[in-house]
C-alpha cells in the first residue's frame, strides 16, 4: 500500500475514444505529478500540480488534459490518442513540489492504444 | 537539463552477492533519489540524499557531491531484490526530477 491509488490499472482504448485516468492520495501532500513511462525509456514528467495549481507542463500534447480539483485528486483526461501514447502512466505525490521532497508513486495505469 | 546516467543497465547475480549500482549526473544537485520499480510497475522511493551515506536494512546509498556520483549497494542480495533501480536528480535551472534509464537487477536463487 503506497498511499497513492491509481485507477484503472489497465486500459485499452481506440484512437477515437475518450477516457480518464484517476489518481488519489490521502497522505496530506500538496503536490501531485503525472509521469509517462514508455518501454526502455526513462520516466518522463508530464504535469505537476502544487496546491491545485499547475506548475509544470512538460510540452505535453493537448490530447492529454490534466485536472486537479483538490490536493488529493488528480485526473488525466485522454482523447484521440495515438499508438505511440501506449505506455505506463504513473501518478506521484509529495509534500511540496521541490526536488528535495521524496515522491510517493501509485502502481500506474498501463494504457494500450489500438 | 541534468543528464543522469546509470550503470550497468542489466545485472544478474547469485543470491547472497554484494550488489553495486552506479549513477552519475552532469550538474550540481540539492538531492539525489533512488527508486525501486517492481515488475508490476509500482515505484517505491528508497532514498533521498544530498551528502554522505544512508542505510536502510540491507540497502546502502552513498553520494560524492564533488564527483557527481552516487552508488546503491545491496548486501546479502535476495531474489526479492529483483527489480529495476532508478536514480533521479533535478534538472538544471528546474527543480523537477530527471530520471536515469534504470538498472534491471535479477538475483538468482
Amino acid at each position: 500500500e503506497t498511499g497513492v491509488t491509481q485507477t484503472p490499472r489497465h486500459l485499452v482504448m481506440g484512437m477515437t475514444n475518450k477516457k480518464s485516468l484517476k489518481c488519489e492520495q490521502h497522505l496530506g501532500h500538496n503536490a501531485m505529478y503525472w509521469y509517462k513511462q514508455s518501454a526502455k525509456k526513462p520516466l518522463e514528467l508530464m504535469f505537476v500540480y502544487n496546491f491545485k495549481e499547475q506548475t509544470e507542463n512538460n510540452s505535453v500534447p493537448s490530447r492529454f488534459s490534466p485536472e486537479c480539483p483538490n490536493s488529493s485528486h488528480l485526473f488525466l483526461h485522454l482523447h484521440t490518442l495515438q499508438p505511440e501514447d501506449s505506455a505506463l502512466y504513473l501518478c506521484a505525490s509529495s509534500l511540496g513540489d521541490g526536488s528535495n521532497q521524496p515522491q510517493h508513486f501509485g502502481d500506474g495505469t498501463r494504457l494500450s492504444i489500438l | 537539463k541534468n543528464e543522469v546516467e546509470q550503470s550497468p543497465q542489466n545485472l544478474t547475480a547469485q543470491e547472497g552477492e554484494f550488489i553495486t549500482i552506479n549513477c552519475s549526473y552532469s550538474v550540481g544537485i540539492s538531492a539525489l533519489h533512488w527508486l525501486q520499480q517492481h515488475p508490476g510497475g509500482g515505484i517505491v522511493s528508497l532514498f533521498m540524499l544530498s551528502s554522505g551515506k544512508k542505510k536502510h536494512g540491507r540497502l546502502i546509498a552513498t553520494i560524492n557531491i564533488q564527483e557527481k556520483h552516487s552508488s546503491l549497494h545491496i548486501t546479502a542480495s535476495h531474489p526479492r531484490d529483483s527489480a529495476v533501480y532508478i536514480c533521479a536528480g533535478p534538472s538544471f535551472g528546474n527543480e523537477k526530477l530527471t530520471f536515469g534509464t534504470g538498472t534491471r537487477l535479477t538475483i538468482i536463487p
